[in-house]
């Protein structure tokens, strides 16, 4: 059984950096054609991809947030990190990660985590 | 960016009833690239349709896909209960990937 689940802080100070991570099983981020992704979605808002990793360590980044995000793999772990520098208010959100078996059904994301719920408040 | 818009906004149908929802792109999704999800709040997005046609895995007949190029439909045969949710369409052609602004199908 496929599952992913995100962890992270639930408030961050604006200009800190919030650290999430994403812990998986029932797939390997080794095996070819598997990619994790972090979306997200504000509230009453639609949702918003901000970056890819793939089993290949090839990164994909939002472009409006390249130069805040970074997206890192722990094989070992079976953990996808995704660190967001300078928080502000705008990037409250619950965040999901999600899977991609590329090589199954192309790019779409099949199975996600159940979200975790991010506040960015003083 | 590709720009994804659905219509409509929100779609008030009684059980039973037949839902047809548009998803329409800016831009070609290449080989239909473009995908459909179901959420519900308090849960993950749960993948309908991908390849603008084909099923996901144990999802019901009911839901069927079809489109190409910049227009999309998603549609629900019969409504059932549990059907009335937040349904999104994504294109994964291009980079970023993105999402349009959902359709809230709600009960009539």
């Amino acid at each position: 059984q496929v599952t992913l689940r995100e962890s992270g802080p639930a408030l961050v100070r604006p200009t800190q950096t919030l650290t999430l991570t994403c812990t998986f099983s029932g797939f390997s981020l080794s095996t070819d054609g598997i990619r994790v992704s972090w979306i997200r979605q504000p509230p009453g808002k639609a949702l918003e991809w901000l970056a890819m990793i793939d089993w290949d360590d090839d990164k994909f980044y939002r472009s409006s947030l390249k130069n805040r995000i970074t997206i890192s793999k722990d094989t070992s772990k079976n953990q996808v990190v995704l660190i967001m520098t300078n928080m502000d208010p705008a990037d409250t959100a619950t965040y999901f990660c999600a899977r991609t078996p590329w090589r199954e059904i192309g790019d779409a994301f099949d199975i996600w985590g159940q979200g975790t719920m991010v506040t960015v408040s003083s | 960016e590709i720009v994804l818009t659905q219509s409509p906004g929100t779609l008030s149908l009684s059980p039973g009833e037949r839902a047809t929802l548009s998803c329409r792109a800016s831009q070609s999704v290449g080989r239909n690239y473009l995908a459909w999800y179901q959420h519900k709040p308090g849960q993950p997005p749960r993948l309908l349709i991908y390849a603008s046609s084909h099923r996901a895995t144990d999802i019901p007949d009911r839901f069927s896909g079809r489109g190409f190029g910049t227009e999309f439909t998603l549609t629900i045969s019969s409504l059932q209960p549990e059907d009335f949710a937040t349904y999104y369409c994504l294109q994964y052609n291009n980079y970023p990937r993105t999402f349009g602004q959902g359709t809230k199908l709600e009960i009539k």
